[in-house]
């Protein structure tokens, strides 16, 4: 079973609607992330959360919402999605105890806005 | 905000071809990491560099990270399809390890 896993993997929903994306994670890692990917911008930083009770704004926070439910458990709301928010969405994962920052992602929702 | 810039964006070539991928910065860095990332598919970390003009070896890829820890490079040797995907450059920085994305290099190996 994968480590981290997102669901749902892709969605195609109408501007304007409320939908969420959600991250699960079985490694036990105290830090979770969201990113989005563009086309030619690499991985730009949604949300992040160090802790259950610690939530940070990224790079492009603005239209998105995040909640951690529980350590294992991170999810991403967009509150009344718009065609631009059309992109490939990574959840990451990464332990603060561990020597280096490594990153571990699941494996993406595609989300398509119309 | 710290921005860390790739070249090329695109890389097309011959199974067999040597290639080398940029990644370069203004901010200085703690760390630089390198992840390759296949289609429908989550980036992988491949390999983390540490120190300033640090070299690392990974079969036929070699990573170097600049001396003033601003930028890195990525040689890829007798480049094979499997090579094919998505490489980004990360840079570290900061007490809690703060990671920022570069831009992304997509490359294809034609066999």
């Amino acid at each position: 079973d994968a480590d981290v896993t997102q669901t749902p993997r892709n969605r195609i929903t109408k501007t304007g609607k409320r939908i969420m994306l959600e991250c699960s994670q079985t490694k036990g890692h105290d830090r979770m992330y969201w990113y989005r990917q563009d086309p030619g911008l690499g991985l730009q930083l949604i949300y992040y959360s160090f802790d259950v009770k610690d939530i940070n704004k990224g790079e492009i926070s603005d239209g998105y919402s995040v909640s951690r439910q529980a350590q294992a458990k991170f999810s991403l709301s967009l509150e009344s999605a718009i065609p631009n928010q059309t992109a490939l969405y990574f959840c990451a994962t990464s332990d603060s105890e561990a020597d280096q920052e490594t990153q571990y992602f699941g494996p993406g929702t595609r989300l398509l806005v119309l | 905000t710290q921005l860390l810039e790739q070249s090329p964006q695109f890389l097309s070539i011959q199974e067999g071809e040597n290639l080398t991928v940029y990644c370069n910065s203004s901010s200085v860095f703690s760390s630089l990491q390198w992840y390759r990332q296949e289609p429908g598919e989550g980036p992988v970390l491949l390999v983390t560099v540490v120190t300033g003009g640090e070299v690392k070896k990974l079969k036929r890829l070699t990573f170097q990270f600049g001396d003033a820890r601003k930028d890195s490079s990525l040689h890829i040797t007798a480049a094979q399809p499997g090579d094919t995907g998505l490489y980004l450059c990360a840079g570290v920085s900061g007490g809690y390890q703060k990671v920022t994305f570069g831009t992304g290099t997509k490359l294809q190996v034609i066999p």
